[in-house]
């Protein structure tokens, strides 16, 4: 069953913590990608990759940071420097040979900081 | 990369036909079209893309102008399970992967 897994699906962190959110995607897509959505709000995008070990900042990278050190995984760490870290953080994917860019997104994690 | 422009909200009744409007007046010459549909607490998922004239699939129809500069997703006969918000968002073809934004969305309300 292809697609993109996000964990957990609910996350509660202290506020100073660090905190990694989990994406897995089996659809042996290229591009992957972050977005944080806060309510009643479209999607921002925070980073994005390519390919493997290869990432660029989107327009809210501060305050997070990924790495892609394999094709089906990209992790979001969320640092105790991200001044407003409750959100809804979603990861997608894409295709590298699809022109329109097709994205799959995962089902959420809902981050809370205390 | 271009912007687009949606209304915030709408409100339609139920078997009623629903055409959402997307303004993207600096849309690049290899931009696609895509829109999706989100449900609360949920991923965004995929409706339709066009790149030119109508594309229609067996959810919705996508219009697009000779300009380019808009483009009507179309909903027929939307029913209660409709009420979404609805994105817009453009993307062109560099080999896959690039800065892909998405508006603030459209809120379809749909009422019986």
């Amino acid at each position: 069953d292809g697609g993109i897994t996000q964990s957990p699906k609910y996350l509660f962190r202290k506020e100073g913590q660090n905190v990694t959110l989990s994406c897995e995607q089996n659809l042996n897509h290229d591009a992957m990608y972050w977005y944080r959505q806060d309510p009643g709000q479209g999607l921002r995008l925070i980073y994005y990759s390519q390919i493997v070990n290869d990432f660029q900042k989107g327009d809210i990278a501060e305050g997070y940071s990924v790495s892609r050190e394999k094709k089906e995984s990209f992790p979001l760490t969320v640092t105790s420097a991200q001044k407003n870290p409750t959100a809804f953080y979603l990861c997608a994917s894409s295709a590298s040979r699809d022109r329109g860019n097709e994205q799959f997104f995962g089902p959420g994690t809902r981050l809370t900081v205390l | 990369l271009a912007k687009t422009t949606q209304p915030i909200s709408m409100d339609s009744y139920e078997g009623q036909e629903v055409n959402i409007t997307c303004s993207h007046n600096n849309i690049a010459t290899n931009d696609y079209i895509t829109w999706y549909q989100q449900f609360p607490s949920q991923g965004p998922r995929f409706i339709i893309q066009g790149y030119k004239t109508k594309v229609t699939n067996e959810v919705a129809s996508l219009f697009i102008p000779a300009d380019r500069k808009s483009s009507t997703l179309s909903l027929p006969r939307v029913s209660l399970s409709d009420t979404a918000v609805y994105y817009c968002r453009l993307s062109g073809y560099t080999g896959g992967g690039n800065k892909l934004t998405f508006g603030t969305g459209t809120q379809l309300k749909v009422e019986l």
